[in-house]
């Protein structure tokens, strides 16, 4: 069975620094697709990137970038130029590519806290 | 609608009782998934709807629990015979659905959180 391990309950990070949150899985499976998801108080979670397995190239969106090891089945996420928006807890997630395959696995979560 | 949304934002009820948290996906996704969130932990997988039809139930804690999903649409999750250890925020999400790419994203509605007293 997949899990996703995510082995940092909190961090804290000071404005317009940069941070990295850990995250690990373990899977038999060659394809499949990672995410990392934002979680601010208000409760709604939010997409913040996703990473294809298959592909070689990190993914990026503005701020925040991934390391993806897939030997190492390692998927951190670099967040840069930290704003206090970005605190919020931020979830990792693990999803087959097999067709009709819905099933997402979570990890447990990161607390980010932004240090004005 | 413009985003999923989910009804109520908080239930307080008494141990023993029924209740029926709703879910109302963005217009067009065929996809709609049930979480479960417990203070401190991460999202447990409940039930993944595609269509009307429910093809992984898998993590349904108990038989107390129960989903169905009309008209491709709304969905409600059902809680009978409520215990303390059900107290947790229920998510929703959907989702496009229909191909299993890695381009489908789920959109999570805000959330019922349910206490059992």
């Amino acid at each position: 069975a997949q899990t996703v391990t995510q082995s940092q309950p909190e961090m804290s990070v000071q404005e317009a620094e940069t941070v990295t949150l850990s995250c690990t899985y373990d899977t038999s499976e060659s394809d499949y697709y990672l995410f990392w998801y934002k979680q601010p108080p208000s409760r709604q979670m939010i997409l913040v990137i996703r990473q294809e397995a298959y592909k070689q190239q990190n993914a990026t969106e503005n701020r925040f970038s991934v390391n993806f090891q897939k030997a190492a089945k390692s998927f951190s996420l670099k967040i840069s130029d930290s704003q206090l928006g970005d605190a919020a807890m931020y979830f990792c997630a693990y999803r087959r590519a097999l067709s009709g395959t819905y099933k997402y696995i979570f990890g447990t979560g990161t607390r980010l806290k932004v240090l004005a | 609608g413009a985003g999923v949304s989910q009804s109520p934002s908080n239930k307080v009820t008494e141990k023993g009782k029924d209740v029926e948290l709703r879910c109302d996906p963005i217009s067009g996704h065929t996809a709609l998934y049930w979480y479960r969130q417990s203070l401190g932990q991460g999202l447990e997988f409940l039930i993944y709807f595609q269509g009307n039809s429910a093809p992984d139930k898998s993590g349904l804690p108990s038989d107390r629990f129960s989903a169905e999903r009309t008209g491709g649409s709304v969905s409600t999750l059902t809680i009978q015979r409520t215990q303390q250890e059900d107290s947790a925020v229920y998510l929703c999400a959907s989702s496009l659905g229909g191909t299993g790419g890695g381009t489908d994203t789920q959109y999570f509605g805000p959330g019922t959180r349910l206490t059992v007293l």
